[in-house]
């Protein structure tokens, strides 16, 4: 079946500019995952998602970042007035039912780079 | 908090050779799970196996398998025959709280097989 996707693949955008990425997960699962990858970096959580509520936003690193799920199923990660900081490659991952396993399946991840 | 450390940024060997990569980790969890991922160049994270702590035996997936000290708090991964598309980032990861809320990465080891 068909895996995790991001959109979009790459987004370059300027200095103090809004951008949105999308992830959608493998049909069926449940809990959703956002991460951030800095450059040398291992991925770093940002917000996890189970059915369309966010079970724990404790990562997002300020208020310019905001996710949503509405229908349980695709999510968007939304950053505002974006700083040259916030380059990364960010990941999206999705888990079965409860997830108890905590094994992810992830998405190929959108690089961000903010000029 | 939970910690992930791998303390070998990179490694080369040749080809058909056997490898380990280093993982250790703390926490104050009883029954968990422990992750290898690999990450090649197009950035997809892939699962290369999993470890159930409560289980004493080590676990294996074909040419790849872990050396699990519990006590120790250290779980390794050795990659026996080594080669080319094994070339990867590999991360050590573990459930933030011992479920299904995310997973903690370490900053990872760039593996390199040499032809």
């Amino acid at each position: 079946g068909a895996g995790v996707s991001q959109t979009p693949s790459n987004k370059v955008t300027e200095k103090g500019k809004y951008v949105e990425l999308r992830c959608d997960p493998i049909s069926g699962h449940t809990a959703l995952y956002w991460y951030r990858q800095s450059l040398g970096q291992g991925p770093e959580f940002l917000i996890y998602f189970q059915g369309t509520g966010a079970a724990d936003d404790s990562g997002l690193p300020n208020d310019r970042f905001f996710a949503v799920r509405p229908e349980g199923s695709v999510s968007t990660l939304k950053i505002q007035r974006t700083e040259r900081g916030d380059s990364a490659v960010y990941l999206c991952a999705s888990s079965p039912v409860g997830g108890e396993t905590g094994e992810q399946y992830f998405g190929p991840g959108t690089r961000l780079t903010v000029t | 908090a939970q910690t992930v450390t791998q303390s070998q940024p990179e490694m080369s060997v040749q080809e058909a050779e056997t490898v380990t990569l280093s993982c250790t980790y703390d926490t104050s969890e009883n029954n968990y799970y422990l992750f290898w991922y690999k990450q090649p160049p197009s950035r997809q994270m892939i699962l290369v196996i999993r470890q159930e702590a409560y289980k004493q035996q080590n676990a294996t997936e074909n040419r790849f398998s872990v050396n699990f000290q519990k006590a120790a708090k250290s779980f390794s991964l050795k990659i026996s025959d080594s080669q080319l598309g094994d070339t990867a980032m590999y991360f050590c990861a573990f459930p933030r709280r011992g479920g299904a809320d995310g997973l903690t990465f370490g900053k990872g080891t760039h593996l390199i097989i040499q032809p």
